[in-house]
């Protein structure tokens, strides 16, 4: 299986700051990853589909980059509504899986 | 509109089995593969398997081999997910979602809950 290393876990920020949060992959992938959104008590929202395409009515703040084994994904300036944990995820090869999530809040 | 709408909350004792729906609507049902994704309490998303409601083809994740299965029926455009042998490890949102490469459309989740 292929593991997604996400780090950091969790980050405070403040309102306007850039975020930035990686996901390494255990072995090449391509661009084949995804990046979700999960507020509280909500299903994920795909944000970025195949390392770096914005998904539908996606704000233009959100970015993802990179291919192989390291990726980015970026919020250019936290909005208060971003308030959620991140996922990437991997869709290279079957079994999918997930980064561990990166809890972001404001300071 | 795009949806998937599951069915409702399950209390199940250790060992049962439980059996969540998901029902498509407003897009070609046999165009997307269904994923099956789970989440514990205060954890990540776990990959159970999914299903292509085409042909009714089936992967599951290695964890649950043996232990789930998934179906569809094209008629009602309904995917379904089954789990048995159920344990208090079980207790978690069980999700639903399109997709092909990206999960798109999720549904809004099913909580089960596994305690004697």
């Amino acid at each position: 299986d292929i593991e997604m290393t996400q780090s950091p876990s969790s980050l405070s920020a403040s309102v306007g700051d850039r975020v930035t949060i990686t996901c390494q992959a255990s072995q090449a992938i391509s661009s084949n990853v995804n990046w979700y959104q999960q507020k509280p008590g909500k299903p994920p929202k795909v944000l970025i589909y195949d390392a770096s395409n914005l998904g539908t009515g996606v704000p233009s703040r959100f970015s993802g980059s990179g291919s192989g084994t390291d990726f980015t994904f970026s919020i250019s300036s936290l909005q208060p509504e971003d308030i959620a944990t991140y996922y990437c995820q991997q869709f290279k090869n079957l079994p999918l899986t997930f980064g561990g999530g990166t809890k972001v809040e404001i300071k | 509109q795009v949806q998937l709408v599951q069915s409702g909350a399950e209390v199940k004792k250790p060992g049962a089995s439980v059996k969540i729906s998901c029902q498509a609507s407003g897009y070609t049902f046999t165009d997307y593969y269904m994923y099956w994704v789970r989440q514990a309490p205060g954890q990540g998303l776990q990959w159970m398997g999914l299903i292509h409601p085409s042909g009714g083809s089936t992967t599951y994740a290695q964890k649950f081999q043996g232990r789930v299965i998934m179906t569809r029926d094209t008629s009602t455009t309904t995917v379904y997910m089954e789990l048995s042998s159920l344990r208090s490890e079980d207790t978690a949102m069980y999700y639903c979602a399109r997709g092909i490469d990206a999960l798109d459309i999720w549904g809004q989740g099913t909580v089960v809950t596994v305690s004697s």
